[in-house]
């Protein structure tokens, strides 16, 4: 069975830092792309990162460009996003996802994991 | 970045009715489409794929048309469990944007 658990999640000021993590398990890690994506309170989904099964390539909107690195360990199975200079605006549900290139879609998702920013 | 656009924002029908929701693209995703449901306090699941094939255990009622620019989700009979907001998201480019969501509700 596919299994995504995220965890890291909390509230931290604003300019603070933060690490996600997406344990998986029941899956071959290394043959998939991953990603987070990030759902805002009463709103919609948004990409936060995406990356290859072999973590060479990634992409970041601007909105999180230069503040947050995603990145994975296939030996632990295991996908990491590394958020720095957290802002109020980053304040969301945040989702590990795996992408099936044979679905070309976003086919299992953990249960998401609360980040919040507050002063 | 292509942009997405869904309609209605909200859809307020009642169990048995058809829904119809539309998702249009800014240029064209070609068939690389996909809607996911997501209910409260859930996590999204993936409904379509490539426009109009079905994920596995997707029910028969779900169905997925269109191509380009202009594409539509029907559920033909509406059922309790369907009412949810349902997203559009395009894979033409990496990794694909979201479009902003339909929300069916029941009337």
């Amino acid at each position: 069975e596919v299994q995504l658990l995220e965890s890291g999640g909390g509230l931290v000021r604003p300019g603070g830092s933060l690490r996600l993590s997406c344990t998986t398990s029941g899956f071959m890690f290394s043959n998939y792309a991953m990603g987070w994506i990030r759902q805002a309170p009463g709103k919609g989904l948004e990409w936060v990162s995406p990356i290859s099964g072999s973590g060479r390539s990634t992409y970041y909107p601007d909105s999180v460009k230069g503040r947050f690195t995603i990145s994975r360990d296939n030996s632990k199975n295991t996908l990491y996003l590394q958020m720095n200079s957290l802002r109020v605006e980053d304040t969301a549900v945040y989702f590990c996802a795996r992408y099936s290139r044979t679905l070309d879609g976003l086919d299992y998702w953990g249960q998401g994991t609360l980040v919040s920013v507050s002063s | 970045e292509i942009v997405l656009t869904q309609s209605p924002g909200t859809l307020s029908l009642s169990p048995g009715e058809r829904a119809t929701l539309s998702c249009r693209a800014s240029e064209s995703v070609s068939n690389y489409l996909a809607w996911y449901q997501q209910k409260p306090g859930r996590a999204p699941r993936l409904l379509i794929y490539d426009a109009s094939t079905r994920a596995t255990g997707v029910p028969a009622r779900f169905s997925g048309s269109g191509s380009g620019t202009v594409f539509t989700l029907t559920i033909s009979t509406l059922e309790a469990e369907d009412f949810a907001v349902y997203y559009c998201q395009q894979r033409s480019d990496w990794p694909g944007t979201f479009g902003g969501g339909t929300k069916v509700e029941i009337k």
